[in-house]
């Protein structure tokens, strides 16, 4: 079945640091790709997406590439600031018949101090 | 736009009881989907609904229900609850016929169970 793997962290960083959170995955067909996030006390909210290979998500500062070769849809920012500090999670919507849900990984804890 | 809204906010329950925690998605949005998010687990898939259908279901025990009403607002119910029940419980709304990939959260009923 469908599956993603992510750093589980925690990850600390010092403000305005170089941020990467690692995100396989494993899939049949074509999935569509997510990083969620999640800040304290609160639901879950889209961050970027992708929806076929090579493709960039990016919003906020933050990016991923849809890189099929390497399954991989790894999440960068250039510089964090404190207000990202949050949990987030990479996603996969499976094609097909199971097209109706999201396989999310585990979440990565990020902290960024002043 | 009014968001996802989820209600209780809290509850606290003991085992053997059912319990049942209601969505009301975002105007206009017909797709709502539950899942369950735990520290061990992470975030898990329960079901989705889209205009009173289950169109899909995860690897939950039957103890595990959910339903839609024809305003979209859906219900899950939880009988003869476990102590490993207790988790953040998470509600998305879409306003996608056949698609979920833009998932709106609420922030979620969080589950004791004691």
């Amino acid at each position: 079945g469908d599956s993603v793997t992510q750093m589980e962290g925690p990850v600390t960083l010092s403000e305005e640091a170089f941020l990467t959170i690692n995100c396989t995955y494993t899939a049949t067909g074509y999935p569509s790709l997510f990083w969620y996030v999640q800040y304290p006390g609160e639901g879950l909210q889209l961050l970027l997406k992708a929806t076929k290979a090579d493709d960039k998500g990016s919003n906020k500062g933050f990016e991923a590439t849809y890189r099929k070769e390497t399954t991989s849809f790894h999440l960068e920012k250039g510089s964090v600031q404190v207000s990202d500090s949050a949990v987030y999670f990479c996603a996969l919507n499976g094609s097909g018949g199971s097209n109706y849900k999201l396989t999310f990984g585990k979440g990565t804890l990020l902290t960024v101090n002043p | 736009k009014a968001g996802v809204t989820q209600t209780p906010r809290y509850l606290i329950k003991t085992r053997g009881q059912q319990v049942t925690l209601s969505c009301s998605p975002i105007s206009g949005h017909r797709s709502v989907s539950w899942y369950q998010q735990t520290p061990g687990q992470g975030l898990q898939f329960l079901f989705e609904y889209f205009s009173e259908t289950q169109r899909n279901k995860g690897n939950f025990p039957g103890r595990f229900s959910g339903r839609q009403f024809s305003n979209s607002r859906s219900e899950m119910n939880v009988s003869t609850l476990e102590l490993g029940d207790s988790a953040l419980y998470l509600c998305a709304s879409s306003p996608e016929a056949a698609t979920n990939e833009k998932l709106f959260f609420g922030s979620g009923t969080q589950l004791s169970v004691l």
